[in-house]
């Protein structure tokens, strides 16, 4: 079965860097899009980006863009989110999905805090 | 950007009853629409894809349906675990993605 875990969220300072990490298994990586989204404390479901499946093209969100790139390993099937110049509205749960349309499957997220 | 509009933002209902939960896009989006339920504590999970077609292992009790630009979910004989926050999706035109604000199902 699809299984995704993301790792690398913790507390930093605002206008630090952070790399978040998603590893997938249950299915074949490389053949799919893939999608980061997020979910502020209380609040409802925002998409942040997406890739393709061999990297090629991305597209962000324009609350992210400049800020956040999206890649990918497709021989170590991980998902990868590089987040620069943070902010405090940065802060959240991030989550990686399997794509390429539709965020079919989740993973359980990890906790993004952006405070001094 | 196509935005998605959800009402009401908080139902209560009774186990056992029906409700429905409606969704509206600023413009049409065909019947590329997805409902996701999420359960405090959780990730979301994928119920509906294209307005209408069920995930496998979705209960029948849930059903989707509508097109264009008004949505409905609605779910009948209420169970303790369908208490949650409900978001519909829109994948017409993207990105970017687009997600209702979401409606939280509570018991009465």
């Amino acid at each position: 079965q699809v299984q995704l875990v993301e790792s690398g969220g913790r507390v930093v300072k605002p206008g630090r860097s952070l790399r978040l990490s998603c590893t997938a298994s249950g299915f074949s990586f490389r053949d799919y899009g893939m999608h980061w989204l997020r979910q502020a404390p209380g609040k409802g479901l925002e998409w942040v980006a997406v890739i393709a499946l061999d990297g090629t093209n991305d597209f962000y969100a324009d609350s992210v863009k400049g800020r956040f790139t999206i890649s990918r390993d497709n021989s170590n099937n991980t998902l990868y989110l590089q987040m620069d110049v943070l902010r405090a509205e940065d802060t959240a749960i991030y989550y990686c999905a399997k794509g390429p349309t539709i965020p079919d499957h989740w993973g359980p997220g990890t906790l993004v805090t952006v405070s001094s | 950007e196509i935005v998605m509009t959800q009402s009401p933002a908080t139902l209560s209902a009774s186990l056992g009853g029906r409700v429905t939960l409606s969704c509206r896009a600023s413009q049409s989006v065909s019947n590329n629409l997805a409902w996701f339920q999420q359960k405090p504590g959780q990730a979301p999970r994928l119920l509906f894809y294209g307005a209408s077609t069920r995930v496998t292992g979705i209960p029948l009790r849930f059903s989707g349906s509508g097109a264009g630009t008004e949505f409905t979910l609605t779910i009948s004989s209420l169970q303790s675990e369908d208490f949650a926050v409900y978001y519909c999706q829109q994948y017409h035109k993207w990105p970017p993605i687009t997600f209702g604000q979401g409606t939280r199902l509570e018991i009465k």
